[in-house]
């Protein structure tokens, strides 16, 4: 089993719409959780840390469910601009560097 | 805002050849990293580097592989005698603590092993 788990999409939506991307981990001592960004053949950039209480970042609400391991972005509004791969990554404790990322959710908005 | 940059952008070797990729990390930052993306596929870790010493690599980081700060800026990432699997985006990252800091990365060297 993959450790962090995303479904690649693509997620084709019209702009305004509202969409959800969804991510399951498999290793319930994972501390750390992180949303990232990836434009074609670019870096990863960061959008959002998440925390067990939940927080949101303008259009971008992140969510986290320990219980269940699954951790959720939802983007309202959608723009054009948010067309990307979106990344979830996890960091298995505060005691180490490493990250782990899913394989991505794609992400088309479309006019 | 700050930023992580690399240098070069992309890089072409023949294969047997050693590459150096350079990074300059974000200048208050004091843990280092490097990742690599092969075409297609997920963004991996190799390594992590604190107060001059590695402090965490995978095991895709063998031999082949070595980092150094050899200077108060740089952070580089050496491979000896490339192979064909080497070809791969290599992605440099700093962050200014562990675990829960989130790690910033820069624009990635892209290498090209013929």
């Amino acid at each position: 089993r993959k450790e962090v788990e995303q479904d690649p999409g693509p997620f084709n939506v019209p702009e305004g719409a509202t969409v959800a991307f969804n991510c399951t981990y498999s290793n319930s001592a994972s501390q750390s959780f992180f949303w990232y960004r990836q434009d074609c053949r670019k870096e990863p950039k960061l959008l959002m840390s998440v925390y067990s209480s939940g927080n949101e970042d303008g259009r971008f609400t992140a969510q986290l469910n320990r219980a269940s391991q699954y951790i959720s972005l939802l983007i309202r509004d959608s723009k054009l601009s948010d067309s990307a791969t979106y990344l979830c990554v996890v960091s298995r404790s505060y005691n180490t560097d490493k990250l782990i990322f899913g394989t991505g959710t794609r992400l088309q908005v479309f006019p | 805002e700050p930023e992580v940059t690399q240098t070069p952008s992309h890089q072409v070797t023949q294969m047997g050849q050693e590459v150096i990729l350079r990074c300059v990390p974000i200048s208050n930052h004091l843990y280092f990293y490097w990742y690599r993306q092969i075409l297609g596929q997920k963004v991996e870790f190799l390594v992590s580097f604190y107060n001059n010493e590695i402090s965490e690599k995978s095991e895709i980081f063998d031999d082949q592989f070595s980092v150094e700060r050899p200077d108060g800026s740089n952070f580089t990432l050496k491979i000896r005698s490339t192979k064909l699997e080497d070809s791969a985006m290599y992605f440099c990252a700093s962050s200014d603590g562990r675990g829960h800091q989130p790690q910033h990365f820069g624009d990635g060297t892209r290498l090209s092993i013929l």
